[in-house]
Protein backbone atom coordinates (compact mmCIF):
# COMPACT_ATOMS: atom_id res chain seq x y z
CA UNK A 1 0.00 0.00 0.00
CA UNK A 2 0.98 3.48 -0.23
CA UNK A 3 2.05 5.24 2.88
CA UNK A 4 2.91 8.54 4.17
CA UNK A 5 4.93 9.40 7.69
CA UNK A 6 5.29 12.02 9.61
CA UNK A 7 5.69 13.58 13.19
CA UNK A 8 2.12 14.72 14.87
CA UNK A 9 3.18 17.70 16.87
CA UNK A 10 6.46 19.62 16.97
CA UNK A 11 7.71 22.38 19.27
CA UNK A 12 10.34 24.88 18.68
CA UNK A 13 10.77 28.03 20.18
CA UNK A 14 10.78 31.85 18.00
CA UNK A 15 14.12 31.75 16.54
CA UNK A 16 15.01 28.67 16.48
CA UNK A 17 15.10 26.08 13.35
CA UNK A 18 13.16 23.43 13.17
CA UNK A 19 13.17 20.13 11.09
CA UNK A 20 10.29 18.29 9.84
CA UNK A 21 10.78 14.58 8.83
CA UNK A 22 8.84 12.67 6.10
CA UNK A 23 9.09 9.17 5.28
CA UNK A 24 6.96 7.56 2.13
CA UNK A 25 6.19 4.23 0.50
CA UNK A 26 4.50 4.83 -3.00
CA UNK A 27 3.76 3.37 -6.40
CA UNK A 28 5.72 5.17 -8.62
CA UNK A 29 7.21 9.06 -7.77
CA UNK A 30 6.63 12.25 -9.84
CA UNK A 31 7.73 14.43 -6.80
CA UNK A 32 7.24 15.50 -3.35
CA UNK A 33 5.40 18.86 -1.98
CA UNK A 34 5.02 20.11 1.31
CA UNK A 35 2.02 22.48 1.99
CA UNK A 36 1.75 24.59 5.16
CA UNK A 37 -1.82 24.86 6.29
CA UNK A 38 -3.19 27.41 9.40
CA UNK A 39 -5.72 26.44 11.53
CA UNK A 40 -9.12 26.61 9.80
CA UNK A 41 -7.12 27.32 6.49
CA UNK A 42 -6.75 26.05 2.97
CA UNK A 43 -3.49 24.31 2.81
CA UNK A 44 -0.73 26.69 0.89
CA UNK A 45 2.23 25.19 -1.37
CA UNK A 46 5.42 25.80 0.42
CA UNK A 47 8.15 23.65 -1.96
CA UNK A 48 8.31 20.63 -4.54
CA UNK A 49 10.95 18.38 -4.85
CA UNK A 50 11.71 15.78 -7.66
CA UNK A 51 15.28 15.31 -7.52
CA UNK A 52 17.68 14.59 -4.93
CA UNK A 53 18.86 17.43 -2.82
CA UNK A 54 18.00 20.63 -1.05
CA UNK A 55 15.69 23.69 -2.14
CA UNK A 56 16.14 26.55 -1.01
CA UNK A 57 13.50 29.57 -0.43
CA UNK A 58 14.50 31.90 2.18
CA UNK A 59 13.94 30.65 5.67
CA UNK A 60 12.13 27.31 4.48
CA UNK A 61 14.80 24.75 2.50
CA UNK A 62 13.50 21.11 1.58
CA UNK A 63 15.43 17.93 1.37
CA UNK A 64 14.59 15.47 -1.07
CA UNK A 65 16.62 11.50 -0.83
CA UNK A 66 14.68 9.60 -3.10
CA UNK A 67 16.80 5.90 -2.78
CA UNK A 68 15.81 6.42 0.73
CA UNK A 69 12.14 7.63 0.32
CA UNK A 70 12.99 10.06 2.89
CA UNK A 71 12.68 14.48 3.06
CA UNK A 72 12.67 16.88 5.48
CA UNK A 73 11.58 20.23 5.59
CA UNK A 74 13.73 23.08 7.28
CA UNK A 75 12.51 26.10 9.01
CA UNK A 76 15.11 28.41 10.07
CA UNK A 77 14.90 31.75 12.20
CA UNK A 78 11.23 30.97 13.39
CA UNK A 79 8.47 33.16 14.18
CA UNK A 80 5.26 32.90 15.66
CA UNK A 81 3.09 33.20 12.40
CA UNK A 82 5.06 30.07 11.36
CA UNK A 83 2.64 27.80 13.84
CA UNK A 84 0.74 25.57 11.63
CA UNK A 85 0.25 22.28 10.29
CA UNK A 86 2.70 21.38 7.73
CA UNK A 87 1.37 18.51 5.27
CA UNK A 88 3.92 16.42 3.36
CA UNK A 89 2.12 14.89 0.17
CA UNK A 90 3.91 12.74 -2.53
CA UNK A 91 2.58 12.50 -6.61
CA UNK A 92 2.34 9.00 -7.92
CA UNK A 93 2.90 7.28 -10.59
CA UNK A 94 -0.29 8.38 -11.79
CA UNK A 95 0.41 11.85 -11.08
CA UNK A 96 -2.16 11.58 -7.40
CA UNK A 97 -1.42 12.76 -4.56
CA UNK A 98 -0.78 11.03 -1.48
CA UNK A 99 -1.04 13.11 1.90
CA UNK A 100 0.66 12.92 5.11
CA UNK A 101 -1.66 13.50 8.61
CA UNK A 102 0.19 16.76 8.45
CA UNK A 103 2.87 17.86 11.45
CA UNK A 104 1.52 20.28 13.91
CA UNK A 105 3.87 22.85 14.61
CA UNK A 106 3.67 25.05 18.15
CA UNK A 107 5.88 27.75 18.06
CA UNK A 108 7.02 29.43 21.88
CA UNK A 109 7.93 32.27 22.60
CA UNK B 1 -4.08 35.27 -12.23
CA UNK B 2 -6.20 31.66 -11.36
CA UNK B 3 -8.28 32.13 -8.90
CA UNK B 4 -10.59 29.38 -7.20
CA UNK B 5 -13.98 29.91 -5.45
CA UNK B 6 -16.27 27.75 -2.91
CA UNK B 7 -18.85 28.52 -1.41
CA UNK B 8 -20.35 28.46 1.36
CA UNK B 9 -17.93 29.49 3.80
CA UNK B 10 -19.16 27.25 6.56
CA UNK B 11 -23.15 25.25 6.74
CA UNK B 12 -24.92 23.18 9.70
CA UNK B 13 -27.42 20.64 8.06
CA UNK B 14 -29.53 17.71 9.76
CA UNK B 15 -28.81 14.60 9.26
CA UNK B 16 -30.35 13.31 6.19
CA UNK B 17 -30.83 16.32 4.48
CA UNK B 18 -29.19 16.83 0.94
CA UNK B 19 -25.83 18.73 0.30
CA UNK B 20 -24.74 20.89 -2.28
CA UNK B 21 -21.43 22.38 -2.52
CA UNK B 22 -19.92 24.24 -5.52
CA UNK B 23 -16.41 25.07 -6.79
CA UNK B 24 -15.44 27.13 -9.94
CA UNK B 25 -11.66 27.95 -11.33
CA UNK B 26 -10.76 31.30 -13.17
CA UNK B 27 -7.93 32.00 -15.01
CA UNK B 28 -7.16 28.82 -16.24
CA UNK B 29 -8.56 26.02 -18.92
CA UNK B 30 -9.53 22.28 -18.58
CA UNK B 31 -7.83 22.18 -14.76
CA UNK B 32 -8.02 18.72 -13.09
CA UNK B 33 -10.45 19.50 -10.39
CA UNK B 34 -10.50 17.81 -6.94
CA UNK B 35 -12.98 17.75 -3.36
CA UNK B 36 -11.12 16.41 -0.35
CA UNK B 37 -12.48 16.03 3.33
CA UNK B 38 -10.50 17.13 6.04
CA UNK B 39 -11.62 15.65 9.67
CA UNK B 40 -10.34 17.97 12.88
CA UNK B 41 -6.31 17.35 13.40
CA UNK B 42 -7.01 15.01 10.39
CA UNK B 43 -4.99 14.04 6.88
CA UNK B 44 -6.60 14.93 3.75
CA UNK B 45 -8.81 12.69 2.22
CA UNK B 46 -9.57 12.31 -1.81
CA UNK B 47 -12.96 12.19 -2.39
CA UNK B 48 -13.18 12.56 -6.24
CA UNK B 49 -10.89 14.00 -9.08
CA UNK B 50 -11.60 14.94 -12.47
CA UNK B 51 -9.92 15.45 -15.37
CA UNK B 52 -12.65 16.62 -17.51
CA UNK B 53 -16.04 17.60 -18.35
CA UNK B 54 -18.77 14.82 -17.18
CA UNK B 55 -14.97 12.54 -16.30
CA UNK B 56 -15.28 11.70 -12.36
CA UNK B 57 -13.34 9.17 -10.02
CA UNK B 58 -14.11 7.93 -6.88
CA UNK B 59 -11.91 7.33 -4.45
CA UNK B 60 -13.96 6.14 -0.94
CA UNK B 61 -17.39 4.49 -0.85
CA UNK B 62 -19.50 6.88 0.44
CA UNK B 63 -22.85 8.57 0.04
CA UNK B 64 -21.56 11.63 -1.79
CA UNK B 65 -21.08 11.94 -5.41
CA UNK B 66 -19.78 15.09 -7.65
CA UNK B 67 -20.38 16.37 -10.97
CA UNK B 68 -18.63 18.18 -13.62
CA UNK B 69 -21.00 19.77 -15.60
CA UNK B 70 -18.57 23.02 -16.74
CA UNK B 71 -15.11 22.95 -17.65
CA UNK B 72 -14.33 24.73 -14.35
CA UNK B 73 -17.17 23.66 -12.05
CA UNK B 74 -17.15 20.82 -9.97
CA UNK B 75 -19.93 19.98 -7.37
CA UNK B 76 -20.09 17.62 -4.63
CA UNK B 77 -23.38 16.19 -3.54
CA UNK B 78 -25.36 14.11 -0.59
CA UNK B 79 -29.18 12.96 -1.17
CA UNK B 80 -28.73 12.15 2.70
CA UNK B 81 -26.39 13.46 4.91
CA UNK B 82 -24.69 11.60 7.29
CA UNK B 83 -22.90 12.30 10.89
CA UNK B 84 -19.97 11.00 9.68
CA UNK B 85 -19.75 13.57 6.53
CA UNK B 86 -18.78 16.32 8.98
CA UNK B 87 -15.25 17.82 8.26
CA UNK B 88 -13.62 20.39 6.39
CA UNK B 89 -14.17 19.99 2.72
CA UNK B 90 -11.73 21.70 -0.14
CA UNK B 91 -11.75 22.00 -3.82
CA UNK B 92 -8.32 22.14 -5.35
CA UNK B 93 -7.29 22.45 -8.83
CA UNK B 94 -4.24 21.73 -10.74
CA UNK B 95 -2.00 21.79 -14.60
CA UNK B 96 0.17 19.19 -14.94
CA UNK B 97 2.89 21.75 -15.71
CA UNK B 98 6.31 20.88 -18.32
CA UNK B 99 8.30 19.34 -15.43
CA UNK B 100 5.85 16.72 -14.12
CA UNK B 101 4.49 18.63 -11.09
CA UNK B 102 1.20 18.73 -10.60
CA UNK B 103 0.77 21.63 -7.96
CA UNK B 104 -2.63 21.68 -6.55
CA UNK B 105 -3.98 25.22 -5.65
CA UNK B 106 -6.92 24.84 -2.94
CA UNK B 107 -10.02 26.80 -2.50
CA UNK B 108 -10.89 28.61 1.18
CA UNK B 109 -12.60 25.35 1.83
CA UNK B 110 -16.38 24.92 3.33
CA UNK B 111 -16.89 24.04 7.26
CA UNK B 112 -19.81 21.43 7.18
CA UNK B 113 -21.45 20.17 10.86
CA UNK B 114 -23.62 17.92 10.42
CA UNK B 115 -25.95 17.98 13.86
Amino acid sequence: GQNIDQPTEMTATEGAIVQINCTYQTSGFNGLFWYQQHAGEAPTFLSYNVLDGLEEKGRFSSFLSRSKGYSYLLLKELQMKDSASYLCAVSDSNYQLIWGAGTKLIIKP
Amino acid sequence: SQTIHQWPATLVQPVGSPLSLECTVEGTSNPNLYWYRQAAGRGLQLLFYSVGIGQISSEVPQNLSASRPQDRQFILSSKKLLLSDSGFYLCAWSVLGTSGADEQFFGPGTRLTVL
